[in-house]
């Protein structure tokens, strides 16, 4: 299993640029989630998908911020226009449903870096 | 506003002693708690979970204790070996509300060989 696939791994781009960051989630996970990784926040939940369908998006920063997840295999997470204060790194996880109402591990992938200069 | 703070952004400890790692959590409606680790350059990784049920869940040489009149969770590394140097995030969820999980700030481990 190749595991949760982010790309790019690192971008640099300018204010006021659009940013687009791509996730491939497990296979056969029905959940993904986009986090934000701060020094000063740590890790924020920005939006999650369940069975592609937005669920809670109530940590999207701002209207900038959108996502999409138009199959079981693919989301984006899109800023624009980009600004320096989105400099972070970008992660995206996937987790499958159990049984119990129990959280389910979510598997992380290896993030994007971005810089907003 | 942090519901889930880690008021230690780091912590060293001698190679072979205990790492204690602390989470303090305000809300009440949480019931299940994760530990994550994350080693640069990685995404985080699941080390060990607990359901409010127990005080207590032990995997190995990771123990997590909670008390949960104090809201307060730790994790307990014994003994400590350099590679676990990373940083440990600890996260909560809400019953009925899985999917979503909130971290706090992360805890960076050094572990001195």
């Amino acid at each position: 299993d190749a595991g949760v696939i982010q790309s790019p791994r690192h971008e640099v781009t300018e204010m006021g640029q659009e940013v687009t960051l791509r996730c491939k989630p497990i296979s056969g996970h029905n959940s993904l989630f986009w986090y934000r990784q701060t020094m000063m926040r740590g890790l924020e939940l920005l939006i999650y998908f369940n069975n592609n369908v937005p669920i809670d998006d109530s940590g999207m920063p701002e209207d900038r911020f959108s996502a999409k997840m138009p199959n079981a295999s693919f989301s984006t997470l899109k800023i624009q226009p980009s600004e320096p204060r989105d400099s972070a790194v970008y992660f995206c996880a996937s987790s499958s449903p159990s049984a119990g109402g129990i959280s389910d591990t979510q598997y992380f992938g290896p993030g994007t870096r971005l810089t907003v200069l | 506003d942090q519901q889930v703070k880690q008021n230690s952004p780091s912590l060293s400890v001698q190679e072979g002693r205990i790492s204690i790692l602390n989470c303090d959590y305000t809300n009440s409606m949480f019931d299940y708690f994760l530990w994550y680790k994350k080693y640069p350059a990685e995404g985080p990784t699941f080390l060990i979970s607990i359901s409010s049920i127990k005080d207590k869940n032990e995997d190995g040489r990771f123990t997590v204790f909670l008390n949960k009149s104090a809201k307060h969770l730790s994790l307990h590394i014994v003994p400590s070996q350099p590679g676990d140097s990373a940083v440990y995030f600890c996260a909560a969820s809400e019953w009925g509300n899985t999917g979503k999980l909130i971290f706090g700030q992360g805890t960076t481990l050094q572990v001195k060989p």
